[in-house]
């Protein structure tokens, strides 16, 4: 059981360039997040997704865009990179047990992003 | 507007100095909090959840606790191997989570 997996691990982007960030979790959770962190703040929300085909705007969705095409894989895109996007990146994914959604997450290890 | 802040930002402590971290929400129908310990260069690992008011949880040296307004997670006796950054979050819609800044506590031998 590998949870959730991240790859790259780090990467250094030139300005205008694009990418895509990969997470794959194995624990079948239907629930799925991209966060970035940034250093003295905490996490904030960029994704998320509930389930295959569904995706919705987290709290800082501009200049990236998201798809889920299976249970398993939730990538992130990143268009025309800026230096604002300079940053760690973090895939989590949760289990959807009914009305008791508050479990707990499962991180991935991150990647760390650099535009210049 | 949902709110999580962590105080203090840093603690220095010495190996056997017990101490406490803050965690106060304001966040409407509060559903839960935890807490996440984040090691550098890693992803935060779970460590607790606490679901309603008087609720503690104990870990080893950690234990939480939390009221209406806020959570503690208290540090007794410390070893170096505690040294990370402490996460709070509240859960919102969908799993969602509004994370606080963190507090980085650093323990010395």
């Amino acid at each position: 059981n590998a949870g959730v997996t991240q790859t790259p691990k780090f990467r250094i982007l030139k300005i205008g360039q694009s990418m895509t960030l990969q997470c794959t979790q194995d624990m079948n959770h239907n629930y799925m997040y991209w966060y970035r962190q940034d250093p003295g703040m905490g996490l904030k929300l960029i994704y998320y997704s509930v389930g295959a085909g569904i995706t919705d705007k987290g709290e800082v969705p501009n200049g990236y865009n998201v798809s889920r095409s299976t249970t398993e894989d939730f990538p992130l895109r990143l268009e025309l990179a800026a230096p604002s996007q300079t940053s760690v990146y973090f895939c989590a994914s949760t289990s959807d047990r009914g009305t008791r959604v508050n479990t707990e997450a499962f991180f991935g290890q991150g990647t760390r992003l650099t535009v210049v | 507007e949902d709110q999580v802040t962590q105080s203090p930002e840093a603690l220095r402590l010495q190996e056997g100095e017990s101490s406490s971290l803050n965690c106060s929400y304001t966040v409407s129908g509060l559903r839960g909090l935890f807490w996440y310990r984040q090691d550098p260069g890693k992803g935060p690992e779970f460590l607790f959840t606490l679901y309603s008011a008087g609720e503690e949880k104990e870990k080893e040296r950690l234990k939480a606790t939390l009221t209406k307004k806020e959570s503690f997670l208290h540090i007794t006796a410390p070893k170096p191997e505690d040294s990370a950054t402490y996460l709070c979050a509240v859960p919102l819609s969908w799993g969602k989570l509004q994370f606080g800044a963190g507090t980085q506590v650093v323990v010395t031998p």
